[in-house]
């Protein structure tokens, strides 16, 4: 089975602070992408990366960034963290050059931002 | 680009079955999934169908496809406390190599015990 492993189940930061959210996943997938859910959004996608050292704008990316620096980690990065990023988010990985593909996704980040 | 709607909230009582319904508007999606997302966690596949097909059965579970209409639903059959979460419809477009994926807003089931 396909296990994504994000680092932090809760985090508390402070206004202004910078913020790493971490997210590995061990099998092999190409794509990785990062999601913040929110009350009544639904699910909305930040960045994404299809592969190493490459990524690509989501529909919100303001205020983020990303780095894949290997294939199986993908890093979410709040340069100055503020209060409209509490939020919770999730990574997630496929396989690339595959029709039938799903997302895996790993259990979720709760981010507070004081 | 792809817009996907569901329903906010369903409630129903152990033992029904529950209908969750889902419409989008790309026709050329090529797979159409259901996840399930208990509180805290992430996302589960729970289940897919491709979009040649009109249904498909996995134990209690049940997926319709009317590609008319654009409508997708799942089906639980004998439902469970266990079952209460929140459920994603999402819809898959292959565009330039890449797939890009429209989640729904999700669907929160309750079970009254």
């Amino acid at each position: 089975d396909v296990k994504v492993t994000q680092s932090s189940r809760y985090l508390v930061k402070r206004t202004g602070e910078k913020v790493f959210l971490e997210c590995v996943q061990d099998m092999d997938h190409e794509n990785m992408f990062w999601y913040r859910q929110d009350p009544g959004l639904g699910l909305r996608l930040i960045y994404f990366s299809y592969d190493v050292k490459m990524k690509e704008k989501g529909d919100i990316p303001e205020g983020y960034s990303v780095s894949r620096e290997k294939k199986e980690r993908f890093s979410l990065i709040l340069e100055s963290a503020s209060t409209n990023q509490t939020s919770m988010y999730l990574c997630a990985s496929s396989a690339r050059g595959q029709i039938n593909s799903p997302l895996h996704f790993g259990n979720g980040t709760r981010l507070t931002v004081t | 680009g792809e817009d996907v709607e569901q329903s906010l909230f369903l409630s129903v009582r152990e033992g029904d079955s529950s209908v969750i319904n889902c419409t989008y508007t790309d026709s050329s999606s090529t797979y159409l999934y259901w996840y399930k997302q208990e509180p805290g966690a992430g996302l589960q596949l729970l289940t897919y169908i491709f979009s040649n097909m009109d249904m498909k059965q996995d134990q209690r579970l049940t997926v319709l496809l009317n590609k008319k209409d654009k409508h997708l639903s799942l089906r639980i059959a004998d439902t469970q406390t266990g079952d209460s979460a929140i459920y994603f419809c999402a819809g898959v477009v292959h565009s330039g190599g890449y797939q890009k994926v429209t989640f729904g807003i999700g669907t929160k089931l309750q079970v009254i015990p």
